[in-house]
């Protein structure tokens, strides 16, 4: 298996509380990537980074912000929770252009 | 909004028979596409990608992308209940880097023993 955890795997928060996901690597690779996925759609994009201080926003950033501080550690941060963030996120690394993405086992998150 | 189409399912196969699995995309200028599988409760995985039109060949699978009908199949071959999962197709445009991948929403498989 790729080197990548996610940590929590599983969190119940209540809404209007800010929750942070945690994908760390061990690869070294420069591209990490937070897509959430919920039923009836696809994997979506929230924010990717290409380089330790380097992200952009996705398909679905509203209310989520990252950072990356180190090449390891990709951080995402819901700042105000809502219902609609219920979903399950994945993270995501890659080496570089026209190379595999290895996802992480997947966070479940429950905003009550 | 760039479209990738699959039917959700599932697809119900008896075991040892082909199983094949559909994706539509929308946007011509698409250049790279993936299968993903992925098992419930577990992350997505590459399994196939392909880039040129006609078959591309792994072991039991079998990637067909057809440019000109803007579609891309996978075909299993003498499946397993192991292959039981749901198969996410992804597709990406020439230029973006991989954050501009869309994918699917997933065909479920089942493979009956």
């Amino acid at each position: 298996d790729a080197g990548i955890t996610q940590s929590p795997r599983h969190k119940v928060t209540e809404t209007g509380t800010p929750v942070t996901l945690r994908c760390h690597q061990t690869e070294n690779h420069r591209y990490m990537y937070w897509y959430r996925q919920d039923p009836g759609h696809g994997l979506r994009l929230i924010h990717y980074s290409y380089g330790v201080k380097d992200t952009d926003k996705g398909e679905v950033s509203d209310g989520y912000s990252v950072s990356r501080s180190k090449t390891e550690d990709f951080l995402l941060t819901l700042e105000s929770a809502t219902s609609s963030q219920t979903s399950v996120y994945f993270c995501a690394i890659r080496a570089g252009a026209n190379t595999e993405a290895f996802f992480g086992q997947g966070t479940r998150l429950t905003v009550v | 909004q760039k479209e990738v189409e699959q039917n959700s399912g599932p697809l119900s196969v008896p075991e040892g028979a082909i199983a094949s699995l559909n994706c539509t995309y929308s946007d011509r200028g698409s250049q790279s596409f993936f299968w993903y599988r992925q098992y419930s409760g577990k992350s997505p995985e590459l399994i196939m990608f392909i880039y040129s039109n006609g078959d591309k060949e792994d072991g039991r699978f079998t990637a067909q992308l057809n440019k000109a009908s803007q579609y891309v199949s996978l075909l299993i071959r003498d499946s397993q209940p192991s292959d039981s999962a749901t198969y996410l197709c992804a597709v990406s445009p020439l230029t973006g880097g991989y954050q501009k991948v869309t994918f699917g929403i997933g065909t479920k498989l089942q493979v009956i023993p």
